[in-house]
């Protein structure tokens, strides 16, 4: 089946410094990826669609210069914490959906981030 | 209000126990997703649903456009399936909302 691979699945970083996730579709090609933030004991919150070639589409409220998404190509797109705060912590999640209008969802194993 | 509520919120089990969690929503959807998230955090898709009903294993999901409704039901329930259930809709687009989740702990 397809299978989305999430890196790294835990970072601990110093407040103001930045991370990048990375998330890649390993046998399939993925034009639209998914990043999801979730907080201890809630479900999942939408931050943004990522389009292959494209600017990403984000939800309200989410900031797109701090949260920065870039979708290179078909197997890669990568979340970038900049100028991480410790309110920044959190768990995140990307998925990944093969073409068709109708194909269900693949999700990564999640990035567990610590800002200290 | 949420647009999709689920419940319940959380639920103990026996194991061999019939389990069901619903679904409800509030708005017009393309698809109904049904997700499991384990206690490490990897999500699992483990249905996803435009009308009637799916079955995989001991798993059935089922749903009903007319009353924006889906329950997701766990047969001879094992303490593996100890997991949060995740309900999330898609609107046509790529417009995901998700439910809070519904706790399940099975008890050997």
């Amino acid at each position: 089946g397809a299978v989305v691979s999430q890196h790294p699945s835990r970072v601990i970083c110093k407040s103001g410094t930045s991370v990048k996730i990375e998330c890649r579709s390993l046998d399939f090609q993925a034009t639209t990826m998914f990043w999801y933030r979730q907080f201890p004991k809630q479900s999942l919150m939408l931050m943004a669609t990522s389009n292959e070639g494209s600017k990403a589409t984000y939800e309200q409220g989410v900031e797109k210069d701090k949260f920065l998404i870039n979708h290179a190509s078909l197997t890669l797109s990568t979340l970038t914490v900049t100028s991480a705060h410790p309110e920044d912590s959190s768990f995140y999640i990307c998925s990944a959906r093969l073409p068709g209008y109708d194909s269900p969802l693949h999700f990564g194993n999640g990035t567990r981030l610590t800002v200290t | 209000k949420n647009e999709v509520e689920q419940s319940p919120q959380n639920l103990t089990a026996q194991e061999g126990e019939f389990i069901t969690i619903n679904c409800s929503y509030s708005v017009g959807i393309s698809a109904l997703h049904w997700l499991q998230q384990h206690p490490g955090g990897g999500i699992v898709s483990l249905f996803m649903l435009s009308s009637g009903k799916k079955k995989h294993g001991r798993l059935i999901a089922t749903i009903n456009i007319q009353e924006k409704h889906s329950s997701l039901h766990i047969t001879a329930s094992h303490p593996r399936d100890s997991a949060v259930y995740i309900c999330a809709v898609r609107r046509l687009g790529n417009q995901f909302y998700f439910g809070t989740g519904t706790s399940l702990t099975v008890i050997p």
